[in-house]
């Protein structure tokens, strides 16, 4: 099975450009959370989709902003970009259900997205 | 705020010994603990899960809870300079994940 990829591996941007992150995860898998990683802050929550609703949201500016489609692909847009959003955006998929006769909700990560703001 | 607390590191180990990662967390009512392997430059791999109070074995992996204590750890026996990584405690409380800043694991060949 496929895992999660995402689109593109590598961005550079400029301060007040815009910015779209694609993620497509593993077949079956209906949630989709994305996060925030630098070296300071560790991995920070931004939000999870679930079946096409934003279940959960982190503490991110409105600027950070998201949406999943009916095949369970995930979009993030950065607007206004600034230079503290330099960081490596990762996507998590989770089928968050029964697995046979056992419920998981274990996340399993993309490669990643390497976005550097100048 | 919901908190997980790792040790940073770096933790340092001879290879063939056991290494042991520990961590807490704040959220009494989680029901579900992650450890996950983050090399250098790439993203998270999982180790393994943990659902139930006591130990969990996954080959040369065991992870331990005790949800009395809020501590859930991770041993990596017969450790291999290819365990040298960051790991990464996970948490999940409500429907939300909450990582620790993970500690560094270096095994000396």
């Amino acid at each position: 099975k496929a895992g999660v990829t995402q689109t593109p591996r590598y961005l550079i941007k400029t301060r007040g450009q815009q910015v779209t992150l694609s993620c497509s995860p593993i077949s079956g898998h209906r949630s989709v959370s994305w996060y925030q990683q630098t070296p300071g802050q560790g991995l920070q929550f931004l939000f999870e989709y679930f079946s096409e609703t934003q279940r959960n949201k982190g503490n991110f500016p409105g600027r950070f902003s998201g949406r999943q489609f009916s095949n369970s692909r995930s979009e993030m847009n950065v607007s206004t970009l600034e230079l503290g959003d330099s960081a490596l955006y990762l996507c998590a998929s989770s089928r968050y259900g029964l697995a046979g006769a056992f419920f998981t909700d274990t996340q399993y990560f993309g490669p990643g997205t390497r976005l550097t703001v100048l | 705020q919901k908190e997980v607390e790792q040790n940073s590191g770096p933790l340092s180990v001879p290879e063939g010994a056991i290494a042991s990662l520990n961590c807490t967390y704040s959220d009494r009512g989680s029901q579900s603990f992650f450890w996950y392997r983050q090399y250098s430059g790439k993203s998270p791999e999982l180790i393994m899960s943990i659902y139930s109070n006591g130990d969990k074995e996954d080959g040369r992996f065991t992870a331990q809870l005790n949800k009395a204590s809020q501590y859930v750890s991770l041993l990596i026996r017969d450790s291999q300079p290819s365990d040298s990584a960051t790991y990464l405690c996970a948490v999940k409380g409500g429907n939300q994940f909450y990582f620790g800043t993970g500690t560094s694991l270096t095994v000396i060949p």
